[in-house]
C-alpha cells in the first residue's frame, strides 16, 4: 500500500458527462500528479500540484482541469467526456517538488465512457 | 520534451534466470530515472530509482545502470521469481526550470516468469 488514496475504484458514465475524481496523497506529501493511461498512449502525464499550486502541465485537454485543496487532496475534473476518454486515472505523490522526486502511485480509478 | 524507449515489449525467461530491461531517453537535461512494476489491476509501484550523479545502484535482487553519454539505462533482475511477473516500467524525470517536473514512461515490458 502506498498511501496514496484514489476514489472511487471504478466510474461508468456516458458521453458527454462530467465526473470528478479524488485523490489523498500519502502523510506529509505537498505534491500530488495525475496521470493517464491507455494502452495506445501508456502513462501520460496530465498536470502537478505543489501546496496548492498548479506547477506543471503536461498532456491535460482544455477539457479537463484539476485542483489540490488546502488539506492537500486533489481533484481532477473531466467533462464533456468522450469514449476515447476511457481510460485508468493514477494519482502519485511526492513530498517536495523538483525533478528527481520519487513519486507513489495510488491503485487508480478506471473511467469507462459509454 | 522528453522522448523514453524501452524495450523489449514482452521478456519471457525461465525462474532462476537474470533479466534485463533496457531504456533509452532523449532531454540530456533529465536527471532522474526511476523503475515501476505494475501487478494487474494496481498502480505503479517504485521498485529502484537512480539519480543522474550515479552510474549504478543495487538493492537486492535489483540493479540499475545509468550511461548518461549514451542516454541509456537499464533494470536488472537477478534470481527470477514467479512473483517477478508483471509490467515493468522505465521513466525519467524532466523538469521546467521552476523546481516543478514530470515524468515521462516508456511503454512498458510485460515480464513472464517461466516455471
Amino acid at each position: 500500500d502506498s498511501g496514496v488514496t484514489q476514489t472511487p475504484k471504478h466510474l461508468i458514465t456516458a458521453t458527454g458527462q462530467r465526473v470528478t475524481l479524488r485523490c489523498s496523497p500519502r502523510s506529509g506529501d505537498l505534491s500530488v500528479y495525475w496521470y493517464q493511461q491507455s494502452l495506445d498512449q501508456g502513462l501520460q502525464f496530465l498536470i502537478q500540484y505543489y501546496n496548492g499550486e498548479e506547477r506543471a502541465k503536461g498532456n491535460i485537454l482544455e477539457r479537463f482541469s484539476a485542483q489540490q485543496f488546502p488539506d492537500l487532496h486533489s481533484e481532477l475534473n473531466l467533462s464533456s467526456l468522450e469514449l476515447g476518454d476511457s481510460a485508468l486515472y493514477f494519482c502519485a505523490s511526492s513530498p517536495r517538488t523538483g525533478s528527481a522526486t520519487e513519486a507513489f502511485f495510488g491503485q487508480g480509478t478506471r473511467l469507462t465512457v459509454v | 520534451g522528453e522522448n523514453v524507449e524501452q524495450h523489449p515489449s514482452t521478456l519471457s525467461v525461465q525462474e532462476g534466470d537474470s533479466a534485463v530491461i533496457k531504456c533509452t531517453y532523449s532531454d540530456s537535461a533529465s536527471n532522474y530515472f526511476p523503475w515501476y512494476k505494475q501487478e494487474l489491476g494496481k498502480g505503479p509501484q517504485l521498485i529502484i530509482d537512480i539519480r543522474s550523479n550515479v552510474g549504478e545502484k543495487k538493492d537486492q535482487r535489483i540493479a540499475v545502470t545509468l550511461n548518461k553519454t549514451a542516454k541509456h539505462f537499464s533494470l536488472h533482475i537477478t534470481e527470477t521469481q514467479p512473483e517477478d511477473s508483471a509490467v515493468y516500467f522505465c521513466a525519467a524525470s524532466w523538469g521546467t526550470g521552476g523546481g516543478a517536473d514530470g515524468l515521462t514512461f516508456g511503454k512498458g515490458t510485460h515480464l513472464i516468469i517461466q516455471p
